[in-house]
């Protein structure tokens, strides 16, 4: 079935580098997309999201960039903090429906 | 801000017990999910719920129940507890019209069955 998937299951960074996330959609009817951040013991919280017609979409120092010619979906943070160290996935809803499709995650780890 | 409560962060149960797991959200959202959380396989999507009394089987069922007798309230229910139930378990919930909008997570049910 259809499914959304992750590049790199782990990621680390230094304190205060950029950090980019990755996700593969295969659903091209997919219309809707979001970041979800998960810190441990906590549920999936929000972070942003982007419809099917826009190509970026920028946060406080998060930016999502969405490139539907290759199905693939990016977060960016800028200057990561250890207070970003969490599992971040992503997830896509297609064009009916109230449901999402969820990716495995990437675990985030941010060197002092 | 929206707030989904699950009543307990922990819970450790028998096998072939019934297992009730409550979720409570107070932005007067239509659409209530359930999804189960486990390593490697991320969030798979076990019932929801788009209204009162209504319900919606999701990817993986078997075994589970609902029930969802008020807009608030959305609870699980494990009918006979068996070991590979023991996960994460997430409630979400989400406005019910039909433009774009995230679902809100509580901090989950970690559920042991011994």
């Amino acid at each position: 079935g259809e499914s959304v998937g992750l590049h790199l299951p782990t990621l680390s960074v230094q304190e205060g580098d950029n950090s980019i996330i990755n996700c593969a959609y295969s659903n091209s009817a997919s219309d809707y997309f979001i970041w979800y951040k998960q810190e441990s013991g906590k549920g999936p919280q929000f972070i942003i999201d982007i419809r099917s017609n826009m190509d970026k979409r920028q946060g406080q120092r998060v930016t999502v960039l969405l490139n539907k010619t290759v199905k693939h979906l990016s977060l960016q943070i800028a200057a990561t903090q250890p207070g970003d160290s969490a599992v971040y996935f992503c997830a896509e809803k297609f064009d009916y429906g109230q449901n999402f499709v969820f990716g495995p995650g990437t675990r985030l780890s941010v060197l002092p | 801000d929206v707030k989904v409560t699950q009543s307990s962060r922990y819970l450790v149960k028998r096998t072939g017990e019934k297992v009730f797991l409550e979720c409570v959200q107070d932005m007067d959202h239509e659409n209530m999910f359930w999804y189960r959380q486990d390593p490697g396989l991320g969030l798979r999507l076990i019932y929801f719920s788009y209204d009162v009394k209504m319900k919606e089987k999701g990817d993986i069922p078997e075994g589970y129940s609902v029930s969802r007798e008020k807009k608030e309230r959305f609870s699980l229910i494990l009918e006979s507890a068996s070991t590979n139930q023991t996960s994460m378990y997430l409630c979400a919930s989400s406005p019910g019209d039909r433009s774009n909008q995230p679902q809100h997570f509580g901090d989950g049910t970690r559920l042991s069955i011994l």
